[in-house]
Formats: C-alpha cells, sequence, structure tokens
C-alpha cells in the first residue's frame, strides 16, 4: 500500500529564506513522486516530479526535491522564498496503476 | 488549449436536492478521477475511471454517483444521501500509461465549491 506523511500542516518563512517542506512516503514498489501546489480556490498545478532518471529532481518557480531511497523522503525546497510562493502544498505517491495518494498538504506563508 | 474545465465553478444547492458537478477534458486522456477537499484532509478519492463505460469506487464513494459514457466527459452526481456535500471538488485526468513512467501526472481541473443551504 502506498501513503504520504507531510510533517508541520503549516510553515512560515521570510522572504528570502530557505524553503523546506517535508514528506515521506511508503510504498510497496518503486514510487512515483510528485509535488503539486494549490492557490486559493484554484486546482492543482505540478510542481515536479520523480521518474527515477534522477535523484534530484527541478520543476517550476525554482523549486527542487530531492528522492532519498534510504530514507523513504522527497522533499521540497527553495533556496530563496518569495511572496507569490504563498500556497497549500501536497506531496503524492502514486502506483503503477495511477491511482495517486495525497498528503494532507503544508500550508506555506511567507513574511515579507 | 488543451485542459480539464469543470462548471460551475460555485454551486449553491439546498438540502435534500441531488446535484451534477461537470468535468471535461480534451487531453485524450484514458483515466479521470474525481476528489473532494476539506480543510486539513487533503484530497480524498471519490471514484475513478479508467476507460469509458468503466468505473470504481474510491475511499469515500458513499453519497455520490458517475458515469463514464464519453471519454471526454466524467459528471459527478451529489445525492441527497450524502450527509456533508458541502467541500471543493476537484477533477482530474492522467493518461494511463503502464509502459512510460514520464507520463503518469495528473492533470487537475480549477474546481468546484459545492455548499448545501
Amino acid at each position: 500500500a502506498q501513503s504520504v506523511t507531510q510533517l508541520g500542516s503549516h510553515v512560515s518563512v521570510s522572504e528570502g529564506a530557505l524553503v523546506l517542506l517535508r514528506c515521506n512516503y511508503s510504498s510497496s514498489v518503486p514510487p512515483y513522486l510528485f509535488w503539486y501546489v494549490q492557490y486559493p480556490n484554484q486546482g492543482l498545478q505540478l510542481l515536479l516530479k520523480y521518474t527515477s532518471a534522477a535523484t534530484l529532481v527541478k520543476g517550476i518557480n525554482g523549486f527542487e526535491a530531492e528522492f532519498k531511497k534510504s530514507e523513504t523522503s522527497f522533499h521540497l525546497t527553495k533556496p530563496s522564498a518569495h511572496m507569490s510562493d504563498a500556497a497549500e502544498y501536497f506531496c503524492a505517491v502514486s502506483d503503477r496503476g495511477n491511482q495517486f495518494y495525497f498528503g494532507t498538504g503544508t500550508s506555506l506563508t511567507v513574511i515579507p | 488549449d488543451g485542459g480539464i474545465t469543470q462548471s460551475p465553478k460555485y454551486l449553491f444547492r439546498k438540502e435534500g436536492q441531488n446535484v451534477t458537478l461537470s468535468c471535461e477534458q480534451n487531453l485524450n486522456h484514458d483515466a479521470m478521477y474525481w476528489y473532494r477537499q476539506d480543510p486539513g484532509q487533503g484530497l480524498r478519492l471519490i471514484y475513478y475511471s479508467q476507460i469509458v463505460n468503466d468505473f470504481q469506487k474510491g475511499d469515500i464513494a458513499e453519497g455520490y454517483s458517475v458515469s463514464r459514457e464519453k471519454k471526454e466527459s466524467f459528471p459527478l452526481t451529489v445525492t441527497s444521501a450524502q450527509k456533508n456535500p458541502t467541500a471543493f471538488y476537484l477533477c482530474a485526468s492522467s493518461i494511463q500509461s503502464r509502459t512510460s513512467r514520464l507520463d503518469n501526472e495528473q492533470f487537475f481541473g480549477p474546481g468546484t465549491r459545492l455548499t448545501v443551504l
């Protein structure tokens, strides 16, 4: 069975500071891993995805995530936070059947 | 432009009424999904369909029904049996490729916010 745990339902960072959003997964098969972003009253937009080609994955808006099999983690980072990064972030794991299992989300606040 | 459309954006319903949420995609995707989103609970799968004329229950299917008569369309009906229907509903689709790991992300529509009065 697949599952995702996002540590910290709310994260606050200062503008220009490092963003670190944590995601740990559980999967009985090699996982497909994803990070999505959601702005208020909108759908989810794909930030990046892990496809086994490289453990460090670069996404849109300056975000990246590193797949660490030994730690079963896929944490999302960005070196310098912008005000426009304030949103809800979801980590997801997928099995080969294309079902997705989403974490409960992390709300990112950026303090000016 | 290809994408997923959901309508309406906001929907109000009286208790005891059924209501149908529309989801259309022109991405030529085989698989389509319906999720319910409540604050602090993330996304919960209601129903999904991997092919036309076939669909499966997700984790919270009670009080909901779907149909998949066309590849492009996957409407969701919220019935009066759903005890707490006020939520944000998201439709998604994916290619459903079993051979390529690169194409399996889900694409989401803009959502429908349903409020029961």
